[in-house]
């Protein structure tokens, strides 16, 4: 299958800083990218759709200036964590959806955020 | 919008034995049902996945069986093993974006 990285795989930083967190598609281009955030033993909950070279579609309660998303490029979204506080930290998963009959999406192995 | 409810959220089993994870969802418009396998601290990867236009899908010791009618679909695990332990994901998804709604996880435990 389509490989995705992530990096950092994990960081810890002080509350008031900000993080950005890479989401790449190696070897095909992702028309769309999903940035999923996830608390232990929970489910994945969706905070937002990028299309590249378009705004994202943040889902309802996700903050837009909290978290910044970038999709420059079809093989790169960011997610930039603004002004990190304790209650950011989370497992961070970016997902990228190719083109073509399956639409699949393939996931990255994560970001672990932890803010001190 | 979308709504999945996926039962149980733990199963014990023991090595040998079949596992059933059952999703249902709501949106009758819904037509991609992937299932995917997460161990601890890792991604989920898509293990088998059913179209609407299909009843049932099988992979090995993986099978995945819809009833579009009771909107409801289901993974069978046959056979498992001790590296079949972690959580398992079902999801639910419409159109052509392909947008799913994930399930809240099932943690299945296999004992040897």
């Amino acid at each position: 299958g389509a490989v995705v990285s992530q990096h950092p795989s994990r960081v810890i930083c002080k509350s008031g800083t900000s993080v950005k967190i890479e989401c790449r598609s190696l070897d095909f281009q992702a028309t769309t990218m999903f940035w999923y955030r996830q608390f232990p033993k929970q489910s994945l909950m969706l905070m937002a759709t990028s299309n590249e070279g378009s705004k994202a579609t943040y889902e309802q309660g996700v903050e837009k200036d909290k978290f910044l998303i970038n999709h420059a490029s079809l093989t790169l979204s960011t997610l930039t964590v603004t002004s990190a506080h304790p209650e950011d930290s989370s497992f961070y998963i970016c997902s990228a959806q190719g083109e073509g009959p399956g639409n699949e999406q393939f996931f990255g192995p994560g970001t672990r955020l932890t803010v001190l | 919008g979308e709504n999945v409810e996926q039962h149980p959220s733990t199963l014990s089993v023991q090595e040998g034995d079949s596992a059933v994870i059952k999703c249902t969802y709501s949106d009758s418009a819904s037509n991609y049902f992937p299932w995917y396998k997460q161990e601890l601290g890792k991604r989920p990867q898509l293990i088998i996945d059913i179209r609407s236009n299909v009843g049932e899908k099988k992979d090995q010791r993986i099978a995945v069986t819809l009833n579009k009618t009771a909107k409801h679909f289901s993974l069978h695990i046959t056979e498992t093993q001790p590296e079949d332990s972690a959580v398992y994901f079902c999801a639910a998804s419409k159109g052509g974006s392909y947008i799913p709604t994930f399930g809240r996880g099932t943690s299945l435990i296999v004992h040897p």
